[in-house]
């Protein structure tokens, strides 16, 4: 199994300004993924973290709105970039292990305002 | 593009109750399906995963069938408690190791004292 924290919990930010979203897994993995969950809606995919590699981003997400870093095995980054309401969301870190199983961290929920 | 459907969209019952929730997904080329829970601006947590090749696992007083080739699983609780009250999802992941989660649109559970 995998142990996700997320930093920060939750934040109020203004339009136009930019969170960094933290997040740290108690293992080394390879895979690593970023969800944003729209109010009373499921989970969509943002992007998928290798490290040592460009994140891959779905359809509809793109690096200039929602730059990602993965500098090693156990941690990565989600900034979410000239916030507008639209963005108010719960973003969640998730991590394969073992190859198959998925883990979610606890998410961050932003709200913009 | 691989679609997945939860009926119903919420359910409740009264405590000690056994009840089923139902999974569909429209492609059957599936590597694994996996259940979560999801507790009112939490992140998920993962309850039971189901390889391809399997038709079934239990955790407690939790047990998932899996129908692959009819794009079917459900997830049976047995004795339900008020604790058992969240949102419950689903998600497939496709063949080929880079494959990604696509999520359902979750069943709300709330069980009654």
């Amino acid at each position: 199994s995998a142990v996700i924290s997320q930093k920060p919990s939750r934040d109020i930010c203004q339009r136009g300004t930019s969170l960094t979203i933290q997040c740290q897994v108690d293992s080394q993995v390879t895979m690593m993924f970023w969800y944003r969950q729209q109010p009373g809606q499921s989970l969509t995919l943002i992007a998928t973290a290798n490290q040592g590699s460009e994140a891959t981003y779905e359809s509809g997400f793109v690096i200039d709105k929602f730059p990602i870093s993965r500098p090693n095995l156990t941690f990565s980054t989600l900034t979410v970039s000239n916030m507008s309401p639209e963005d108010s969301s719960i973003y969640l870190c998730s991590v394969r292990a073992g190859g198959n199983e998925q883990y979610f961290g606890p998410g961050t929920r932003l709200t913009v305002t | 593009k691989q679609e997945v459907t939860q009926i119903p969209a919420a359910l409740s019952v009264p405590e000690g109750e056994n009840l089923v929730l139902n999974c569909s997904f429209t492609d059957s080329a599936i590597y694994n399906l996996q259940w979560f829970r999801q507790d009112p601006g939490k992140g998920l947590t993962s309850l039971l995963l189901i390889q391809s090749s399997q038709r079934e696992q239990t955790s407690g007083r939790l047990n998932a069938s899996l129908d692959k080739s009819s794009g079917r699983s459900t997830l049976y609780i047995a004795a339900s408690q008020p604790g058992d009250s969240a949102t419950y999802l689903c998600a497939v992941r496709g063949t080929g190791t880079a494959s990604k989660l696509t999520f359902g649109t979750g069943t709300r559970l709330q069980v009654t004292l």
